[in-house]
């Protein structure tokens, strides 16, 4: 079963305006971490923010935070004033530290993302 | 700097063939991934290591192995390559039995197309 879910495949934001690109997640594991990565053209994956279960604040990076609200089970990346740089693939990934020792992530299908001026 | 790299950008393999997707990492990482990126999928699982010559199947095996012979490379081998193997392969490290926010580490990926 999907465990991480990113309804929207694709969006258009316009150019210093913010953006929320949605993700929820399902998991039983009271301990877990939330992350999103960054996918220029060029391919590589960037590591953008994480946010905790246990953590009691919203996770923020410069024009990154994390919308987390732990009841609904959806952790949302809100990225202010947007850039034409910003424009990527970004996905939203969780890991579940009770069950597995080794960092594994499941990733959400992804939210294509483009800015224009 | 922190560095990830896979030996090929873009490859183009024939069907039948034996594939090697190599990656490297920098960083004295324990533990390693392969994962397989598809439109629509998002990136998915193939194999993971946690030492040198340990290794445990991720989400979709099938059709892969790898091998880990030394703690700074891991490689991916297609026994023998078919057309549904065409994707994006991503390596990424990240190091072992660290508690907290530890993310992975990715290599710029290998594109790989079987023809």
């Amino acid at each position: 079963a999907q465990k991480i879910t990113q309804t929207q495949p694709g969006m258009f934001v316009q150019e210093k305006e913010a953006v929320t690109l949605d993700c929820t997640y399902d998991t039983s594991d009271p301990s877990y971490g939330l992350f999103w990565y960054k996918q220029p053209s060029s391919g590589e994956m960037i590591f953008l923010i994480y946010q905790g279960s246990y953590d009691q604040q919203n996770a923020t990076e410069g024009r990154y935070s994390l919308n987390f609200q732990k009841a609904r089970k959806s952790a949302n990346l809100v990225i202010s004033a947007s850039q034409l740089g910003d424009s990527a693939m970004y996905f939203c990934a969780m890991r579940e530290v009770t069950t597995d020792s080794w960092g594994k992530l499941q990733f959400g299908a992804g939210t294509q993302v483009v800015v224009t001026p | 700097d922190v560095k990830v790299t896979q030996s090929s950008r873009y490859l183009v393999k024939r069907t039948g063939e034996k594939v090697f997707l190599e990656c490297v990492q920098d960083m004295d990482h324990e533990n390693m991934f392969w994962y397989r990126q598809d439109p629509g999928l998002g990136l998915r699982l193939i194999y993971f290591s946690y030492d040198v010559k340990m290794k445990e199947k991720g989400d979709i095996p099938e059709g892969y192995s790898v091998s880990r012979e030394k703690k700074e490379r891991f490689s991916l081998i297609l026994e023998s390559a078919s057309t549904n193997q065409t994707s994006m392969y991503l390596c990424a490290s990240r190091p072992g039995q660290v508690l907290g926010a530890y993310e992975q580490y990715f290599g710029p990926g290998t594109r790989l197309t079987v023809t």
